[in-house]
């Protein structure tokens, strides 16, 4: 069965603009996290979704949010982008929260 | 937060040489999952294993929940093996089981 699979797969966008990145989950998963990893940060959670519903949030500003439609599919926006905000973004799937598939992440590079 | 420590953090080996990984953490854990991050980005899970012993071919892994620490073995490794392994958490009592803590990674580099 497909995997997690995420668009785009690359993009550069100038500071202040903002982007939407989108994320379609494994068939049956209802829960879609997204992460962020950055050189000097590591990987770092950023928000959780189930059925629609943002049931965890990281220590990320406002300018991140996410949302999840009814068929599970995902996006998330970062709006007025910074330098800072160069990074690889992962989404991720799971069915019970046991075992966590991710997409081949979105490369973002803020200019 | 929980504490998530991988060593070592950089590890060179000859191809069919074995080696061992190690994550510690500093709290309880309901979840701990080992990834293996390939040269493209993409996060390859390996193993889901809060305690206990599992293996999967050439690698195994082994977590001691209550001493908080978990093993990633690779044994006979080949030069597909080279890249970054993780080590994530869910701290027991955090609410869920879909929010990970990762540790920086083990840079693994096989050489032929």
């Amino acid at each position: 069965k497909a995997g997690v699979t995420q668009t785009p797969r690359y993009l550069i966008k100038t500071r202040g603009q903002q982007v939407t990145l989108s994320c379609s989950p494994i068939s049956g998963h209802r829960s879609v996290s997204w992460y962020q990893q950055t050189p000097g940060q590591g990987l770092q959670f950023l928000f959780e979704y189930f059925s629609e519903t943002q049931r965890n949030k990281g220590n990320f500003p406002g300018r991140f949010s996410g949302r999840q439609f009814s068929n599970s599919r995902s996006e998330m926006n970062v709006s007025t982008l910074e330098l800072g905000d160069s990074a690889l973004y992962l989404c991720a799937s799971s069915l019970d929260g046991s075992t966590i598939y991710f997409g081949e992440g979105s490369w973002l590079t803020v200019v | 937060g929980i504490q998530v420590e991988q060593s070592p953090p950089d590890l060179i080996l000859q191809e069919g040489a074995n080696s061992t990984l190690r994550c510690n953490f500093s709290d309880s854990v309901n979840n701990l999952q080992w990834f293996h991050q390939n040269p493209w980005g993409q996060l390859i899970n390996l193993f889901y294993i809060p305690s206990g012993t599992k293996q999967n071919g050439r690698l195994s892994a082994t977590t001691v929940a209550t001493e908080r620490y978990s093993l990633l073995y690779i044994s006979s490794s080949q030069t597909t093996d080279s890249g970054v392994y993780f080590c994530a958490v869910e701290r027991k009592g955090g609410g869920s089981n879909y929010k990970l803590t990762f540790g920086k990674g083990t840079l693994l580099t096989v050489n032929p």
